[in-house]
């Protein structure tokens, strides 16, 4: 699976939409990149993915570059329970495994 | 609501004994389970492939008598951690994949494992 670099963490205002990128420039073309969240203490809770087109859910935004070599997830107006650790991870696909990297820390302040 | 679910959530058990944790997989059918470990302020580690009917696959490092996984039925896939020592102390995390909500992969609560 392709490697991903997120930065380490990153604030965000209550009430701002949350940009958070994500760089995937050894993606293949059948794998998929997907976005789980980690609050403290709990399972892994899944965002959105998507494989070329751009998504958007009730959650987030995943904007996924014409090169497909980085995405950023959007989360449109930040409260203070968006606080968690951010998983951008790619996945071949009819795998389902999922190897995670470190993610980003974000942090929404008030 | 969720869609995989753990139990026991919470567990303490005592060293050298063994404990089993369960993973279901709610209102769809999942032929492949996922097992990750997690320790404090680290990431998510994965231990296993669980497969239905047939034996799982481990991840190197991974002892598979140590960790021993059976998947019965199309919804549900167990661990048990044998001859626990407290280095097993961790949280541990089920994962499986919806092919009919856009293969999307859904995680559990996660069991919290307390060796003394």
């Amino acid at each position: 699976d392709a490697k991903t670099t997120q930065p380490t963490s990153m604030d965000c205002a209550e009430g701002r939409a949350a940009n958070l990128p994500c760089n995937h420039s050894t993606i293949s073309g059948n794998e998929y990149v997907y976005w789980y969240r980690q609050i403290h203490s709990q399972g892994p809770q899944y965002i959105i993915h998507g494989l070329k087109n751009n998504e958007t859910n009730e959650m987030a935004s995943l904007i996924i570059t014409e090169d497909r070599k980085s995405s950023t997830l959007i989360l449109p107006h930040a409260t203070l329970r968006d606080t968690a650790v951010y998983y951008c991870i790619v996945l071949a696909s009819n795998t389902g495994k999922l190897i995670f990297g470190q993610g980003t820390t974000l942090q929404v302040k008030p | 609501g969720a869609v995989v679910s753990q139990h026991p959530s919470r567990v303490i058990c005592k060293s050298g004994t063994s404990v089993k944790i369960e993973c279901r997989s709610l209102d769809f059918q999942a032929t492949t389970m996922f097992w990750y470990r997690q320790f404090p302020k680290q990431s998510l580690m994965l231990m296993a492939t669980s497969n239905e009917g047939s034996k799982a696959t481990y991840e190197q490092g991974v002892e598979k008598d140590k960790f021993l996984i059976n998947h019965a039925s199309l919804t549900l896939s167990t661990l048990t951690v044998t001859s626990a020592h407290p280095e097993d102390s961790s949280f541990y995390i089920c994962s499986a994949e919806d092919r009919g909500r856009r293969n999307t992969i859904y995680f559990g609560e996660g069991s919290w494992l307390t060796v003394v």
